[in-house]
């Protein structure tokens, strides 16, 4: 079963907007990471926020915990077309043994 | 620096044939994982090694063997292989096994028919 689910399943926007993405988890979590991936290439890292941190910021993406609610947000801020990719949110646990992924956001920026 | 480099990119396989994926890394990590990637699934966890000579079985292990006879590769053996195991495998690597990104190979490409 999957670990982490993120939401929406599919996002179109305009460029310039912005996206914004959920991914809700079960259990608890050293940490959770995000990972984007465009199309038939590998996954690339993006953030990564540890249990005690709420935000964390790299460039025009802005990411946010709450353990609380067992959930984090991936925000883009000024979406590029570039921006096109699948999302993934990837938890690791708290018993500490190995990356969950979700199943995925899929953005599409249109110019 | 290459990274992660998978090898074949794409195969197809008929039932029953047997294959063995190559993964190698440059990064100098300890960490290697194997995963398989299907549609609305997400990557789910085949095997791991924590490093040179050792390995752990994932999520979905069955009717898959994997060996690390040196640090920078990891080879992911399919013996007999099945239809259920078309997909896109992904090889990564990591220098922890926690808090720490793992980095991908562009994947491999994998129909069995």
């Amino acid at each position: 079963s999957q670990q982490g689910e993120e939401d929406p399943q599919a996002l179109s926007i305009q460029e310039g907007e912005n996206a914004t993405m959920n991914c809700s988890y079960k259990t608890s979590i050293n940490n959770l990471q995000w990972y984007r991936q465009n199309s038939g290439r590998g996954l690339v890292h993006l953030i990564l926020i540890r249990s005690n941190e709420r935000e964390k910021h790299s460039g025009r993406l802005r990411v946010t915990l709450d353990t609380s609610k067992k959930s984090s947000s991936l925000l883009i801020t000024a979406s590029r077309a570039a921006d096109t990719a699948s999302y993934f949110c990837a938890t690791d646990k708290a018993a500490g043994n190995k990356l969950t992924f979700g199943g995925g956001t899929r953005v599409l920026v249109k110019p | 620096n290459a990274g992660v480099t998978q090898t074949p990119k794409f195969r197809v396989l008929k039932t029953g044939q047997s294959m063995t994926l190559l993964c190698a890394q440059d990064m100098n990590h300890e960490y290697m994982y194997w995963y398989r990637q299907d549609p609305g699934m997400g990557l789910r966890l085949i095997h791991y090694s924590v490093g040179e000579g050792t390995t752990a079985k994932g999520e979905v292990p069955d009717g898959y063997n994997v060996s690390r006879l040196k640090k920078q590769n990891f080879l992911l053996g399919l013996e007999s292989a099945a239809p259920s195991q078309t997909s896109v495998y992904f090889c990564a690597s990591s220098e922890g096994w926690t808090g720490q990104p793992q980095h991908f190979g562009d994947g491999t490409r994998l129909s069995i028919l």
